[in-house]
């Protein structure tokens, strides 16, 4: 089974500084690799994916993650952050091999101030 | 398109009383899912349903039951509510594969006293 650890429970940033959220994976099968965002009272959605080639992948504002097969990791990052970043930001894996579900970590609320 | 969409928004219940959450869809998505979400708990699966007629267990499948209407709809249901049900629940649906992205609805804030 697969598991993900989000290392950082909350990380708090000054307005246009850079962040990296780090996010590590346990599998014994090659996995896909995604990030989810959560905007106060609202659902997820998307942010990026990992599926296969390029281990540098682009997402969805300027947010952008590395796959590192050799360290089990999936770290997000973004150089310059806006207050609207202020979310909480969910690592999700799920394992290639057949029909598999999601299993999120617990989640890292990035906190953003002026 | 609405996406997914899920009723109640808020409900609180008291222990041993029942309710079923409703959770749509208008995507044609195969896949739908039923997450509880705990603080610094992230979000655990309660149940899925792969394609329509198919119903499976995910990581926290006790004190819930299930039912996939038809393609769109996917309901989750309390028999016997218990304080430890205290969550918000959040539906969500995807095409069949894994690759694909999970579309997650607005979620309902449920209280059981």
């Amino acid at each position: 089974a697969q598991s993900v650890t989000q290392l950082d429970s909350q990380v708090p940033v000054f307005e246009e500084a850079p962040v990296e959220l780090r996010c590590n994976y346990s599998s014994s099968v090659s996995v896909y690799l995604f990030w989810y965002v959560q905007y106060p009272n609202q659902g997820l959605q998307l942010l990026l994916k990992y599926l296969s080639g390029s281990t540098l992948v682009k997402g969805i504002n300027g947010f952008e993650a590395e796959f590192n097969k050799s360290q089990t990791s999936f770290h997000l990052r973004k150089p310059s952050v806006h207050i609207s970043d202020t979310a909480e930001y969910f690592c999700a894996v799920s394992e290639r091999a057949g029909y598999s579900t999601l299993t999120f970590g617990k989640g890292t609320m990035l906190l953003v101030s002026p | 398109n609405a996406g997914v969409t899920q009723t109640p928004k808020f409900q609180v219940l008291k222990t041993g009383q029942s309710m079923t959450l409703q959770c749509a869809q208008d995507m044609n998505h195969n896949s739908m899912y039923w997450y509880r979400q705990d603080p610094g708990m992230g979000l655990r699966l309660i149940y899925y349903s792969a394609s329509e007629g198919t119903t499976d267990k995910g990581e926290v499948p006790n004190g819930y039951n299930v039912s996939r209407l038809n393609k769109r709809e996917f309901s989750l249901r309390l028999e016997s509510a218990a304080p430890s049900q205290t969550s918000v629940y959040f539906c969500a649906s995807s095409d069949v594969r894994t690759t694909d992205t999970q579309y997650f609805g607005p979620g309902t804030r449920l209280t059981v006293l």
